[in-house]
């Protein structure tokens, strides 16, 4: 079965970068034709999409935050990454990764989230 | 940008009765795609419905999904304890993907 775990600090600084990874297990990145991406909420909150890309390397950004995201792949761990720079309190939010299907990026598998905080 | 309004904002109700969630976007969505998400409190969300009417894998069939364009509704037929929950519809035909606010089930 297919499992999703981010992992990275629970806290960080103001305007430093925010960096997560998430472990996929159960299935295999590079050989599987799916979307993968990240999404976030902030505390009692609702949802906002950060970002998604393609088994075979496009990758689309929401333009709120393209500027300071890259989502990137090591599929050699079987890991895919999220760097949100120069971040602020706003950025302070449960962080997910994704799994989406194989035509579109509706998310069908959902990582069990992490809480980073930005604060001094 | 698609902008999704849900409603209500909390729609409270008593086990076996009916729950009709509204999910109402600014302009047409691409193709239908449009989905719902659950969220119990701690949890992260769960896929429910996707391409408008399609039920994901395991969702049980008091589920179901339906509407077009612009207007898209998630209805429950026979509500059960455990669905008391916080209901999200999301768009993903154009970019940037968005979601709704939320609507919150109560008891």
């Amino acid at each position: 079965q297919l499992q999703l775990q981010e992992s990275g600090p629970g806290l960080v600084k103001p305007s430093e970068t925010l960096s997560l990874t998430c472990t996929v297990s159960g299935g295999s990145i590079s050989s599987s034709s799916y979307y993968w991406g990240w999404i976030r909420q902030p505390p009692g909150k609702g949802l906002e999409w950060i970002g998604s890309f393609y088994y075979s390397g496009s990758t689309s950004y929401n333009p709120s935050l393209k500027s300071r995201v890259i989502i990137s792949v090591d599929t050699s761990k079987n890991q895919f990454s999220l760097k949100v720079s120069s971040v602020t309190a706003a950025d302070t939010a449960v962080y997910y990764c994704a799994r989406g299907g194989t035509i579109t990026d509706v998310v069908v598998v959902w990582g069990q989230g992490t809480l980073v905080t930005v604060s001094p | 940008e698609i902008v999704l309004t849900q409603s209500p904002g909390t729609l409270s109700l008593s086990p076996g009765e009916r729950a009709t969630l509204s999910c109402r976007a600014s302009q047409s969505v691409t193709s239908n795609y449009l989905a719902w998400h659950q969220q119990k409190p701690g949890q992260a969300p769960r896929l429910l419905i996707y391409g408008a009417s399609s039920r994901a894998t395991g969702i049980p069939d008091r589920f179901s999904g339906s509407g077009s364009g612009t207007d898209f509704t998630l209805t429950i037929s026979r509500v059960e304890p455990e669905d008391f929950a916080v209901y999200y519809c999301q768009q993903y035909g154009s970019s940037p993907r968005t979601f709704g606010q939320g609507t919150k089930l109560e008891i």
